[in-house]
């Protein structure tokens, strides 16, 4: 079955930084690859996805960069503030079909005031 | 739309009692799945389903039954509740084509310790 690895599984960073998160997975068929945040005490909820035709996405601040050929994305978090403090998630799985969905460990971030 | 549903939030048990957790969504959603988060880690697929009257177990089943008799409910069941047990319960669901296909939408989870 398919794994995924994550890394850092925590990261501090001051407010205004960079903070880049790194997946590796093994399947070769996987072709989605979403990210989640989850704040404490809350549920997970999807931030931004990929799948596997394009090689990067943007959304304000979040970008997702993937390589097919070495099964790694990371996710980029731009000009951190407070409210990014939460535990990040990747995700890998093969788009429709039984999505059966697999989960890094998790990034705990702590952004720094 | 209420998204995905569960009940109960918060629940104690004690070593060898059975209870059901439920979960609803409102979304029409194909597929269903229940997770666990244990403290300080990810999230481990327990079982899941693909439409009504299909499950199947997931990465770590054992200790947990599952029913899928509509397309809303997915509940799962604790028979003989063991201190292993004690986690936070994710239910989500999802569709698997057109706009927004894939993303997993997430229950407010359900606290379970066993005690």
């Amino acid at each position: 079955g398919e794994n995924v690895e994550q890394h850092p599984s925590t990261l501090s960073v001051q407010e205004g930084d960079s903070a880049v998160i790194k997946c590796t997975y093994s399947d070769s068929a996987s072709n989605y690859f979403p990210w989640y945040k989850q704040e404490l005490g809350k549920r997970p909820q999807l931030i931004i996805d990929i799948r596997s035709n394009v090689g990067e996405k943007k959304d304000q601040r979040i970008a997702v960069t993937l390589n097919k050929t070495a099964k790694h994305f990371s996710l980029h978090i731009t000009e951190t503030q407070p409210e990014d403090s939460a535990v990040y998630f990747c995700a890998a799985s093969i788009s429709g079909g039984y999505q059966k969905v697999t989960f890094g460990i998790g990034t705990k971030l702590q952004v720094i005031p | 739309n209420a998204g995905v549903t569960q009940t109960p939030k918060f629940r104690i048990l004690k070593i060898g009692q059975s209870m059901t957790l439920q979960c609803t969504q409102d979304m029409n959603h194909n597929y269903m799945y229940w997770y666990r988060q244990d403290p300080g880690m990810g999230l481990k697929l327990i079982y899941y389903s693909v439409g009504a009257g299909i499950t199947d177990k997931g990465e770590v089943p054992n200790g947990y039954n599952v029913s899928r008799s509509t397309t809303e409910d997915f509940p799962l069941r604790l028979e003989l509740a063991a201190p292993s047990q004690t986690s936070v319960y994710f239910c989500a669901s999802s569709y698997p084509g057109g706009r927004g296909a894939d993303t997993q939408y997430f229950g407010p989870g359900t606290r379970l310790t066993v005690l």
